[in-house]
C-alpha cells in the first residue's frame, strides 16, 4: 500500500540558511499533519492542514511556516535555521471526513522521516 | 495538554502475550484513545484506536476501562520486532495533533 513520502530523507544547512520539507500525502488523505523530533525526544507536533486550510497549531517556531496545496502534499518552510532545529521532521497525513466507518476519528500515518541537521 | 500515565519500560518474552497499561484520566467523553509505537530510527506507527468498546486488530488488541479513564494494549504473541516505545494518546479527532508523552519501552527478551 502507498504511504506518506518525504523529500529530502537528509538534509544539511548551515545557521542562518533556510530549509524546505516536502510531504505527499497517502492518496485520498486530506489532514497532513507535522512532527519535530529532537534527539532523545519524544515526537512534538507542530502544525496540521486539512483540505488546504491550516486547522491545528502546537509548537511551530515564528520562523517556520506550512502549507497544503490544491494537490494536498505539503511543505514546511524553516528560516534562520538555529543548531537546536535540528531533528528529524515526520510528517503524517489522515482520511479526515474520508476516514471509514469513523471520520474524523485521527488515526495519523506517518512518513519516514527527514533529517535536518544544522551546521 | 492531553496528559496520559505510561510506565517507562516493561520486558517481555517472546511468544508471550504483553499488557501495556495507561491510564488517561483527564480524558473528555468525545475523546478517542489511540496507541501508537516508535520503532529504533523509524516514523511513528500507528497501532489502534477505540472510542468506548473494546477494539481487535491484526496488530493489538485495545481493552478500555467502561469509565474510560485507563486502557490497556494487548500484544497477543510478542516477537522480537515489536520492540519499540509505545504511546498512549487521546484525540479529539478531528485535524488535532497528537501529544506523545513519554510512552512505555517495550523489550522483549528472546
Amino acid at each position: 500500500a502507498a504511504g506518506v513520502i518525504q523529500s529530502p530523507r537528509h538534509l544539511i544547512k548551515e545557521k542562518r540558511e533556510t530549509a524546505t520539507l516536502k510531504c505527499y500525502p497517502i492518496p485520498r488523505h486530506d489532514t497532513v499533519y507535522w512532527y519535530q523530533q529532537g534527539p532523545g525526544q519524544d515526537p512534538q507536533f507542530l502544525i496540521s492542514f486539512y483540505e488546504k486550510m491550516q486547522s491545528d497549531k502546537g509548537s511551530i517556531p515564528d520562523r517556520f511556516s506550512a502549507q497544503q496545496f490544491s494537490d494536498y502534499h505539503s511543505e514546511l518552510n524553516m528560516s534562520s535555521l538555529e543548531l537546536g532545529d535540528s531533528a528529524l521532521y515526520f510528517c503524517a497525513s489522515s482520511p479526515g471526513l474520508a476516514g471509514v466507518p469513523e471520520p474524523h476519528s485521527n488515526e495519523q500515518f506517518f512518513g519516514p522521516g527527514t533529517r535536518l541537521t544544522v551546521l | 495538554d492531553a496528559k496520559t500515565t505510561q510506565p517507562n519500560s516493561m520486558e517481555s518474552n517472546e511468544e508471550e502475550p504483553v499488557h501495556l497499561p495507561c491510564n488517561h484520566s483527564t480524558i473528555s467523553g468525545t475523546d478517542y484513545i489511540h496507541w501508537y509505537r516508535q520503532l529504533p530510527s523509524q516514523g511513528p506507527e500507528y497501532v489502534i484506536h477505540g472510542l468506548t468498546s473494546n477494539v481487535n486488530n491484526r496488530m493489538a488488541s485495545l481493552a478500555i476501562a467502561e469509565d474510560r479513564k485507563s486502557s490497556t494494549l494487548i500484544l497477543h504473541r510478542a516477537t522480537l520486532r515489536d520492540a519499540a516505545v509505545y504511546y498512549c494518546i487521546f484525540s479529539g479527532g478531528g485535524a488535532d495533533g497528537l501529544t506523545f508523552g513519554k510512552g512505555t519501552h517495550l523489550i522483549i527478551q528472546p
